[in-house]
């Protein structure tokens, strides 16, 4: 399986943007980049996943690399409530494969 | 009620005792997944099921079993239970069709004493 690799952690003060990078150099032609988040004392949500183009949705948007070996997840205005471990993960979607392995992920902190 | 239900919610339990975690979940997946996370660490796969006569290993399954007992069921047994089993265990489900976003459970604290 294809890995990521995240910092360990980053600091944002409120309401600036946050850009959380992930690498994953050994990504294949059929893996979808998905972000997860894990506020405190809940399980992981789902954030925003993409395959080569870029993506926006209510909660961030996904800058995906032209060569797919990094992408950032961007928030565009840093909350309190943002604060949680971010986990970039790849996924294929295939029958027989799709584990789901996540890393260390990046634990955000966002300052008033 | 929630996508995916576990049950408990916290457990305290003596070494060498068998328990059962136990989920549910309500989207009609068919992938369903278990995972410990220890405190500051992310999540480790024990286990993961694709249908209900799938059933695979994860990164750490050792002292641990699974039961699929029905497409929304899948339980999580520890069959000796030992302190360094002591962690927040989540339940997972994905469908298999894109974006095949996972859906966690609000996890089942275990403490083995």
């Amino acid at each position: 399986d294809a890995k990521t690799t995240q910092p360990n952690s980053m600091e944002s003060n409120e309401e600036e943007p946050v850009h959380l990078p992930c690498n994953h150099s050994t990504i294949s032609g059929t893996d979808y980049i998905h972000w997860y988040r894990q506020l405190p004392s809940q399980g992981p949500e789902y954030v925003i996943h993409g395959l080569t183009s870029n993506v926006n949705n209510r909660m961030a948007s996904l800058a995906i690399a032209e060569d797919r070996k990094s992408s950032t997840l961007i928030l565009h205005r840093a909350t309190l409530r943002d604060a949680a471990v971010y986990y970039c993960i790849l996924i294929t979607y295939s029958s027989n494969t799709g584990k789901l392995i996540f890393g260390q992920g990046t634990t955000l902190q966002v300052k008033p | 009620d929630a996508d995916v239900t576990q049950t408990p919610r916290n457990r305290i339990t003596k070494t060498g005792k068998r328990i059962m975690l136990e989920c549910s979940q309500t989207k009609g997946h068919d992938r369903m997944y278990w995972y410990r996370q220890d405190p500051g660490l992310g999540l480790r796969l024990i286990y993961y099921s694709f249908d209900v006569k799938d059933i695979n290993k994860g990164e750490i399954s050792d002292g641990y079993s699974v039961s699929r007992q029905a497409q929304a069921k899948f339980s999580l047994s520890l069959e000796s239970a030992i302190p360094n089993q002591t962690a927040l265990y989540f339940c997972a489900t994905r469908g298999d069709s894109s974006p095949g976003e996972a859906f966690f459970g609000q996890g089942t604290r275990l403490t083995v004493v």
